[in-house]
Protein backbone atom coordinates (compact mmCIF):
# COMPACT_ATOMS: atom_id res chain seq x y z
CA UNK A 1 0.00 0.00 0.00
CA UNK A 2 1.05 3.40 -0.42
CA UNK A 3 2.79 5.52 2.34
CA UNK A 4 4.20 8.41 2.79
CA UNK A 5 6.22 9.13 6.37
CA UNK A 6 7.13 12.62 7.02
CA UNK A 7 9.96 13.59 9.86
CA UNK A 8 9.10 14.83 13.11
CA UNK A 9 7.99 18.04 14.75
CA UNK A 10 10.49 21.15 14.62
CA UNK A 11 11.07 24.48 16.47
CA UNK A 12 12.78 26.90 14.93
CA UNK A 13 13.94 30.12 15.97
CA UNK A 14 13.09 33.41 13.28
CA UNK A 15 15.79 33.03 10.72
CA UNK A 16 16.87 29.51 10.81
CA UNK A 17 16.06 26.94 8.11
CA UNK A 18 13.82 23.80 8.59
CA UNK A 19 14.08 20.86 6.52
CA UNK A 20 11.03 18.14 6.19
CA UNK A 21 11.36 15.09 4.60
CA UNK A 22 8.97 12.40 3.06
CA UNK A 23 9.60 8.81 3.00
CA UNK A 24 7.59 6.65 0.22
CA UNK A 25 7.00 3.30 -0.16
CA UNK A 26 4.37 1.03 -1.78
CA UNK A 27 5.34 2.60 -5.23
CA UNK A 28 7.65 3.45 -7.78
CA UNK A 29 9.06 6.47 -6.56
CA UNK A 30 10.31 7.77 -10.05
CA UNK A 31 7.30 7.26 -11.62
CA UNK A 32 5.84 10.25 -9.30
CA UNK A 33 6.07 13.59 -8.13
CA UNK A 34 5.71 15.40 -4.82
CA UNK A 35 3.76 18.54 -3.89
CA UNK A 36 4.08 20.15 -0.67
CA UNK A 37 0.93 21.75 1.20
CA UNK A 38 1.41 23.97 4.67
CA UNK A 39 -1.57 24.85 6.65
CA UNK A 40 -1.54 27.60 9.19
CA UNK A 41 -2.93 27.20 12.78
CA UNK A 42 -7.04 27.07 11.83
CA UNK A 43 -6.60 28.12 8.16
CA UNK A 44 -7.15 26.60 4.78
CA UNK A 45 -4.33 24.44 2.23
CA UNK A 46 -1.68 26.30 0.20
CA UNK A 47 0.33 25.13 -2.08
CA UNK A 48 3.97 25.22 -1.93
CA UNK A 49 5.63 23.74 -5.01
CA UNK A 50 6.22 20.51 -6.98
CA UNK A 51 8.93 17.89 -7.25
CA UNK A 52 9.16 15.43 -9.98
CA UNK A 53 10.67 12.32 -8.70
CA UNK A 54 11.68 11.54 -12.32
CA UNK A 55 13.49 14.20 -13.59
CA UNK A 56 14.12 16.55 -10.69
CA UNK A 57 11.98 19.56 -12.55
CA UNK A 58 10.53 21.84 -9.85
CA UNK A 59 7.70 24.18 -9.35
CA UNK A 60 7.46 26.15 -6.40
CA UNK A 61 4.65 29.43 -5.56
CA UNK A 62 5.47 32.53 -6.15
CA UNK A 63 5.06 33.91 -2.62
CA UNK A 64 8.17 31.04 -1.77
CA UNK A 65 10.52 31.78 -4.65
CA UNK A 66 13.87 31.94 -3.24
CA UNK A 67 13.23 30.64 0.10
CA UNK A 68 12.25 27.03 -0.72
CA UNK A 69 14.13 24.40 -2.41
CA UNK A 70 12.47 20.68 -2.88
CA UNK A 71 14.94 18.20 -3.47
CA UNK A 72 14.85 14.39 -3.72
CA UNK A 73 17.01 11.37 -3.00
CA UNK A 74 16.27 8.22 -5.33
CA UNK A 75 17.89 6.12 -3.85
CA UNK A 76 15.82 6.07 -0.88
CA UNK A 77 12.51 6.96 -2.24
CA UNK A 78 12.66 10.16 0.06
CA UNK A 79 11.80 13.81 -0.65
CA UNK A 80 12.73 16.79 1.16
CA UNK A 81 11.42 20.46 1.69
CA UNK A 82 13.93 23.50 2.29
CA UNK A 83 12.42 26.57 3.98
CA UNK A 84 14.79 29.41 4.84
CA UNK A 85 14.32 32.32 6.46
CA UNK A 86 12.14 31.28 9.06
CA UNK A 87 9.22 33.94 9.76
CA UNK A 88 6.33 33.42 12.48
CA UNK A 89 4.19 33.02 9.62
CA UNK A 90 5.79 30.36 8.28
CA UNK A 91 4.34 28.08 11.75
CA UNK A 92 2.33 25.51 10.27
CA UNK A 93 1.39 21.55 9.21
CA UNK A 94 3.27 20.88 6.16
CA UNK A 95 2.49 17.72 3.94
CA UNK A 96 3.94 15.93 1.33
CA UNK A 97 1.59 14.54 -1.36
CA UNK A 98 1.76 12.13 -3.77
CA UNK A 99 0.96 13.32 -7.44
CA UNK A 100 2.14 13.38 -11.31
CA UNK A 101 5.60 12.76 -12.64
CA UNK A 102 5.11 15.22 -15.17
CA UNK A 103 3.13 18.13 -13.50
CA UNK A 104 1.05 19.27 -10.53
CA UNK A 105 -2.41 16.98 -11.15
CA UNK A 106 -4.52 15.47 -8.46
CA UNK A 107 -2.95 14.30 -4.61
CA UNK A 108 -3.84 11.07 -4.18
CA UNK A 109 -1.94 10.05 -1.33
CA UNK A 110 -0.72 12.21 1.77
CA UNK A 111 1.44 12.12 4.65
CA UNK A 112 0.53 12.33 7.96
CA UNK A 113 1.92 16.05 7.89
CA UNK A 114 4.84 17.82 10.06
CA UNK A 115 4.27 20.53 12.86
CA UNK A 116 6.86 23.36 11.86
CA UNK A 117 6.36 26.09 14.76
CA UNK A 118 8.77 29.14 14.31
CA UNK A 119 9.12 31.28 17.69
CA UNK A 120 11.98 32.86 19.60
CA UNK B 1 -2.18 32.90 -10.27
CA UNK B 2 -5.71 30.99 -10.81
CA UNK B 3 -8.03 31.92 -7.81
CA UNK B 4 -10.50 29.34 -6.63
CA UNK B 5 -13.40 30.40 -4.74
CA UNK B 6 -15.84 28.29 -2.98
CA UNK B 7 -19.35 28.86 -1.40
CA UNK B 8 -20.30 28.75 1.16
CA UNK B 9 -17.42 29.05 3.75
CA UNK B 10 -19.62 26.88 6.08
CA UNK B 11 -22.97 24.88 6.20
CA UNK B 12 -24.72 23.62 9.19
CA UNK B 13 -27.19 20.14 7.34
CA UNK B 14 -28.72 17.25 9.01
CA UNK B 15 -28.46 13.72 8.30
CA UNK B 16 -29.68 12.31 5.02
CA UNK B 17 -29.78 15.69 3.32
CA UNK B 18 -28.39 16.46 -0.02
CA UNK B 19 -25.09 18.85 0.43
CA UNK B 20 -23.91 20.89 -2.80
CA UNK B 21 -20.39 22.60 -2.77
CA UNK B 22 -19.29 25.19 -5.21
CA UNK B 23 -16.20 26.44 -6.39
CA UNK B 24 -15.40 28.66 -8.89
CA UNK B 25 -12.24 29.49 -10.96
CA UNK B 26 -10.88 32.58 -11.87
CA UNK B 27 -9.98 31.58 -15.49
CA UNK B 28 -11.15 28.62 -17.60
CA UNK B 29 -9.42 25.07 -16.00
CA UNK B 30 -11.39 22.66 -18.21
CA UNK B 31 -11.55 19.57 -16.23
CA UNK B 32 -8.11 20.22 -13.79
CA UNK B 33 -10.21 20.48 -10.99
CA UNK B 34 -9.73 17.76 -7.73
CA UNK B 35 -11.83 17.73 -4.61
CA UNK B 36 -10.68 16.78 -0.79
CA UNK B 37 -12.01 15.91 2.85
CA UNK B 38 -9.89 17.03 6.07
CA UNK B 39 -11.07 15.83 9.37
CA UNK B 40 -10.22 17.50 12.35
CA UNK B 41 -6.44 16.58 13.02
CA UNK B 42 -6.32 14.18 9.96
CA UNK B 43 -4.62 14.81 6.34
CA UNK B 44 -7.01 15.76 3.51
CA UNK B 45 -8.03 13.01 1.19
CA UNK B 46 -8.65 13.24 -2.10
CA UNK B 47 -12.62 12.19 -2.76
CA UNK B 48 -12.88 13.53 -6.71
CA UNK B 49 -10.45 14.02 -9.23
CA UNK B 50 -10.51 16.10 -12.78
CA UNK B 51 -14.15 17.58 -12.04
CA UNK B 52 -16.00 13.97 -11.93
CA UNK B 53 -13.87 11.08 -11.28
CA UNK B 54 -14.20 9.54 -7.99
CA UNK B 55 -10.65 8.25 -6.34
CA UNK B 56 -10.77 4.71 -5.11
CA UNK B 57 -12.76 3.58 -2.06
CA UNK B 58 -14.99 6.58 -1.73
CA UNK B 59 -18.88 6.37 -0.88
CA UNK B 60 -20.93 6.64 -4.03
CA UNK B 61 -23.43 9.40 -2.42
CA UNK B 62 -19.87 11.98 -3.05
CA UNK B 63 -19.61 13.29 -6.79
CA UNK B 64 -18.02 15.99 -8.73
CA UNK B 65 -19.59 18.27 -12.16
CA UNK B 66 -18.92 20.85 -13.50
CA UNK B 67 -16.20 22.30 -15.92
CA UNK B 68 -14.53 25.14 -17.44
CA UNK B 69 -15.05 27.98 -14.66
CA UNK B 70 -17.81 26.48 -12.69
CA UNK B 71 -17.55 22.99 -10.14
CA UNK B 72 -19.54 21.33 -7.82
CA UNK B 73 -19.22 18.50 -4.89
CA UNK B 74 -22.83 16.80 -4.32
CA UNK B 75 -23.02 14.94 -0.98
CA UNK B 76 -25.54 12.73 -1.45
CA UNK B 77 -27.38 11.19 1.99
CA UNK B 78 -25.31 13.10 4.47
CA UNK B 79 -23.76 10.62 6.99
CA UNK B 80 -23.20 12.11 10.25
CA UNK B 81 -19.46 10.80 9.38
CA UNK B 82 -18.95 13.19 7.04
CA UNK B 83 -18.79 16.41 9.47
CA UNK B 84 -15.23 17.91 7.43
CA UNK B 85 -14.11 20.77 5.59
CA UNK B 86 -13.94 20.36 1.80
CA UNK B 87 -11.27 21.76 -0.23
CA UNK B 88 -11.06 22.24 -4.01
CA UNK B 89 -7.86 22.39 -5.66
CA UNK B 90 -6.91 23.39 -9.67
CA UNK B 91 -3.99 21.71 -11.27
CA UNK B 92 -4.75 23.65 -14.68
CA UNK B 93 -1.59 25.90 -14.19
CA UNK B 94 2.20 25.01 -13.35
CA UNK B 95 1.25 26.93 -9.87
CA UNK B 96 -1.71 24.89 -8.07
CA UNK B 97 -4.22 26.58 -5.68
CA UNK B 98 -6.38 25.43 -3.07
CA UNK B 99 -10.24 27.23 -2.73
CA UNK B 100 -10.54 28.83 0.97
CA UNK B 101 -12.47 25.37 2.09
CA UNK B 102 -16.40 24.68 2.73
CA UNK B 103 -16.87 23.80 6.78
CA UNK B 104 -19.87 21.28 7.16
CA UNK B 105 -21.10 20.94 10.51
CA UNK B 106 -24.04 18.18 11.24
CA UNK B 107 -26.76 19.24 12.99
Amino acid sequence: QVQLVQSGAEVKKPGASVKVSCKASGYTFTSYGISWVRQAPGQGLEWMGWISAYNGNTNYAQKLQGRVTMTTDTSTSTAYMELRSLRSDDTAVYYCARTSWSAVAEFDYWGQGTLVTVSS
Amino acid sequence: EIVLTQSPDFQSVTPKEKVTITCRASQSIGSSLHWYQQKPDQSPKLLIKYASQSFSGVPSRFSGSGSGTDFTLTINSLEAEDAATYYCHQSSSLLGTFGQGTKLEIK
